[in-house]
């Protein structure tokens, strides 16, 4: 089973800052298949990136995603009031499919 | 509008089963592979059964191993899971998703307690 790590756990930022969310395979994780997903208080996750860097569907271009290997990073280039969220990382590329524990965007 | 809407969810006694249901419209469903997901209260995502588009091949996550069964009907663009032998580990919203999670639906709640 590939472990994913997530860091940092909570990552306090104010409107308008970068962010750079890292996620850490414990095994090279096969074409890059690594997605990122927002989950917002009391909804669903969403979809943001796929492939490890392509934006899904109508998600706006201040988010992208990066990385090969075991080593991924989700960035925010400026955070949005609506961007204080949890975010995982999550691996579809080796059965079991594994997600991060997470990172809570909170506002500073 | 693509949509998936889960429902079954409910307060079941340990060691009972559940049957979660998973009604998809607005896309080709038989064109998708799908997946259930799970979050335990306060807790993260966890992965936990896959099926391919024509149902022949499924996988699991170790720990429902057994107890659950992930099954599909094209003919009503529909997912489901039956959850046997439940225990209070299994305490989460259930959600399913479209492929790896494209696209999600609302979750359905299972309490297992006594």
């Amino acid at each position: 089973e590939i472990v994913l790590t997530q860091s940092p756990g909570t990552l306090s930022l104010s409107p308008g800052e970068r962010a750079t969310l890292s996620c850490r395979a414990s095994q090279s994780v096969s074409s890059s298949h690594i997605a990122w997903h927002q989950q917002r208080p009391g909804q669903a996750p969403r979809l943001l990136i796929y492939g490890a860097s392509f934006r899904a569907t109508g998600i706006p271009d201040r988010f992208s995603g990066s990385g090969s290997g075991t080593g991924f990073t989700l960035t925010i280039s400026r955070v949005e009031p609506e961007d204080f969220a949890v975010y995982y990382c999550h691996q579809y590329g080796s059965s079991p499919y594994t997600f991060g524990q997470g990172t809570k965007l909170e506002i500073k | 509008e693509v949509q998936l809407v889960e429902s079954g969810g409910g307060l079941v006694q340990p060691g009972g089963s559940l049957r979660l249901s998973c009604a998809a419209s607005g896309f080709t469903f038989s064109s998708y592979w799908m997946t259930w997901v799970r979050q335990a209260p306060g807790k993260g995502l966890e992965w936990v059964a896959k099926i391919m588009k024509d149902g022949t091949e499924k996988y699991y996550v170790d720990s429902v191993k057994g107890r659950f069964t992930i099954s599909r009907d094209n003919a009503k663009n529909s997912l489901y899971l039956q959850m046997n032998s439940l225990g209070a580990e299994d305490t989460a919203v259930y959600y399913c998703a479209r492929k790896d999670g494209d696209i999600w639906g609302q979750g359905t709640m299972v309490t297992v307690s006594s």
